[in-house]
């Protein structure tokens, strides 16, 4: 069973508008951490924003916020304001305590693609 | 301050032939991993490790081999490629496996097996 799953494989946007990317996991971890990745078409992987599961508030940097919601385990991306140097792939991950299966290393869904048009 | 860096950026090889990606960090993070990332499938983790002397494997691991001399340096190494390791590769580092650790990527390799 995947651990992170993506519903979207691509999305579009108006400039200037806001967008939810979408990003649901599955752990039996109470300890877990969830980020998500930006990745341009020019290869790079760039760590936009983190949120634990313990966290009471839900997390923003800048543009980007998370909308947490731990009941329904989901993570989802939004970001104000889309720019043009939005479009890119995005990334949702999940590390788990080190008593989860996956050992404390990064889980990655198979990723958003975002396109922003004028 | 450089971060993490792959050598080489692209390589092609022959179907048998083997070679080795190049990762170091100068961040003396004690954590580093890599994953290769195929269309639709998002990112895999191949090896992992926690600490010089000390690796593990991850989701997709046949086919490399990784070894952890020194902090700075987690060499990814292609015994016999064949077709199927066609891909991108980052490596990747954090300071710890704690939750709140991000990793940080070299800027990946494009590796195509012929």
């Amino acid at each position: 069973a995947q651990k992170i799953t993506q519903t979207q494989p691509g999305m579009f946007v108006q400039e200037k508008e806001a967008v939810t990317l979408d990003c649901t996991y599955d752990t039996s971890d109470q300890s877990y951490g969830l980020f998500w990745y930006k990745q341009p078409s020019s290869g790079e992987m760039i760590f936009l924003i983190y949120q634990g599961s313990y966290d009471e508030q839900n997390a923003t940097e800048g543009r980007y916020s998370l909308n947490f919601q731990k009941a329904r385990k989901s993570a989802n991306l939004v970001i104000s304001a889309s720019q043009l140097g939005d479009s890119a792939m995005y990334f949702c991950a999940m590390r788990e305590g080190r008593g989860g299966g996956s050992q404390g290393n990064l889980i990655f869904g198979k990723g958003t693609k975002l396109s922003v048009k004028p | 301050n450089a971060g993490v860096t792959q050598t080489p950026k692209f390589q092609v090889l022959k179907t048998g032939q083997s070679m080795t990606l190049q990762c170091a960090q100068d961040m003396n993070h004690e954590y580093m991993s890599w994953y290769r990332q195929d269309p639709g499938m998002g990112l895999r983790l191949i090896h992992y490790s926690v600490g010089a002397g000390i690796t593990d494997q991850g989701e997709v691991p046949n086919g490399y081999n990784v070894s952890r001399s020194t902090t700075e340096d987690f060499p990814l190494r292609l015994l016999s490629a064949a077709p199927s390791q066609t891909s991108v590769y980052f490596c990747a580092s954090s300071y710890s496996r704690g939750l709140r650790s991000p990793l940080h990527f070299g800027n990946g390799t494009r590796l195509t097996v012929t």
